[in-house]
């Protein structure tokens, strides 16, 4: 299994601009989730959906921040418009249901994300 | 709020030797627990995780110990290696909420 893909690997762009980060899970996994981390705050969750559908965006930190997941192997995080305090690795990471309800997750590389 | 809390950003052990990390938490809800470990431009792998119905789980030279009256959870790598250098995050859920609440984080440096 190829793992968790997240493309780009590094977006650097300007204030002002839309950024799409983009995932594709673990074939299989039913939740997906969007992390954000930084210095001050560290891994912080954003959103994360099962079965496609969005279950908590409470951590999505304002309006300008969106995120999809439009079928089972596919989901975007857009920023629009983008600001300097939005620079940060974003993580995708997914998950199956275990009968036990325990389970871990599965992180993809990350995409660096730069807004000057 | 931080509800997962690592105090030590760093920890330096000599190869060979036992490393300890430490983690507490705030929150009594939480009933399952996991260390995940990163290196530089990676993404968090999974390492080991226990319930709260035990309070100890083993994986080869790794080990979690969990006191949940002192609401306090530690790994020990022993013994320890070199590419066990990275940055290791503690985690916690409870059942019924898929969020995972992450510390902030401890660098482990293996010296040779």
């Amino acid at each position: 299994d190829a793992g968790v893909i997240q493309s780009p690997r590094h977006e650097v762009t300007e204030m002002g601009q839309e950024v799409t980060l983009r995932c594709k899970p673990i074939s299989g996994h039913d939740y997906l989730f969007w992390y954000r981390q930084t210095m001050m705050r560290g891994l912080e969750l954003l959103i994360y959906f099962n079965n496609n559908v969005p279950i908590d965006d409470s951590g999505m930190p304002e309006d300008r921040f969106s995120a999809k997941m439009p079928n089972a192997s596919f989901s975007t995080l857009k920023i629009q418009p983008s600001e300097p305090r939005d620079s940060a690795v974003y993580f995708c990471a997914s998950s199956f249901t275990t009968s036990g309800g325990y389970y871990e997750q599965y992180f993809g590389p990350g995409t660096r994300l730069t807004v000057t | 709020d931080q509800q997962v809390k690592q105090n030590s950003p760093s920890l330096s052990v000599q190869e060979g030797r036992i490393s300890i990390l430490n983690c507490d938490y705030t929150n009594s809800m939480f009933d399952y627990f996991l260390w995940y470990k990163k290196y530089p431009a990676e993404g968090p792998t999974f390492l080991i995780s226990i319930s709260s119905i035990k309070d100890k789980n083993e994986d080869g030279r790794f080990t979690v110990f969990l006191n949940k009256s002192a609401k306090h959870l530690s790994l020990h790598i022993v013994p320890s290696q070199p590419g066990d250098s990275a940055v290791y995050f503690c985690a916690a859920r409870y059942f019924g909420n898929e969020k995972l609440t992450f510390g902030t984080g401890t660098r482990l440096t293996i010296i040779p």
